[in-house]
């Protein structure tokens, strides 16, 4: 079945950079779009990049532009984030979700993985 | 950026009652939208694509339906596990962009 699991967050200084991974694995991830998207703690979901399958086109969210960088690799089955100059306002829980065979939609995600920034 | 807005912010009912929430688009998403529910400690889960199309495995008395700008979730008759959050989210455009939400209580 398909899984996606999100690893690289943590405890950051503002100002600091992270970058995070999600691992997929249960389908052919080359063939398939994949988003970031967030929530801050108590608070709504907030989508924040896209990459295609080919990683040819990138979309991203005004909040996050000129900060954060989307990747893949298709190689290793993996998605990435690198973020820079990191605000408490960044502060959420970062999931990756995916499309499916039978929706475009965020059909699949994975558990997450939280990012505190605070000094 | 097309602005979501779902209503009501709070709704609280019964098990066994119908729920009707309420998405409305700032502009026509024509039936580019989404309806996921997020259980507390979970991530979000897909119910319905295009307005009104249940994702596999959704029970049926999950429904969408709507087009434009104006757009509802109905749940039949409610069970213990559907007292959660639902959001919207369109992709008729760039950015992709979500409603705040509406949480679904029990009364």
């Amino acid at each position: 079945q398909v899984q996606l699991v999100e690893s690289g967050g943590g405890l950051v200084k503002p100002g600091g950079s992270l970058r995070l991974s999600c691992a997929a694995s249960g389908f052919t991830f080359s063939d398939y779009y994949i988003d970031w998207v967030r929530q801050a703690p108590g608070k709504g979901l907030e989508w924040l990049s896209y990459i295609s399958s080919s990683g040819s086109a990138i979309m991203y969210a005004d909040s996050v532009k000129g900060r954060f960088t989307i990747s893949r690799d298709n190689a290793r089955n993996s998605l990435y984030l690198q973020m820079n100059s990191l605000r408490a306002e960044d502060t959420a829980i970062y999931y990756c979700a995916s499309p499916s065979s039978e929706s475009r939609y965020f059909a699949h995600w994975g558990r997450g993985t939280l990012v505190t920034v605070s000094s | 950026e097309i602005v979501l807005t779902q209503s009501p912010a709070t709704l609280s009912l019964s098990p066994g009652e119908r729920a009707t929430l309420s998405c409305r688009a700032s502009q026509s998403v024509s039936s580019y939208l989404a309806w996921y529910q997020q259980r507390p400690g979970q991530a979000p889960r897909l119910l319905i694509y295009d307005a009104s199309d249940r994702a596999t495995g959704i029970p049926a008395r999950f429904s969408g339906s709507g087009s434009g700008t104006d757009f509802t979730l109905t749940i039949s008759s409610l069970e213990p596990e559907d007292f959660a959050v639902y959001f919207c989210q369109h992709r008729s455009n760039w950015p992709r962009t979500f409603g705040q939400g509406t949480k679904l209580e029990i009364k």
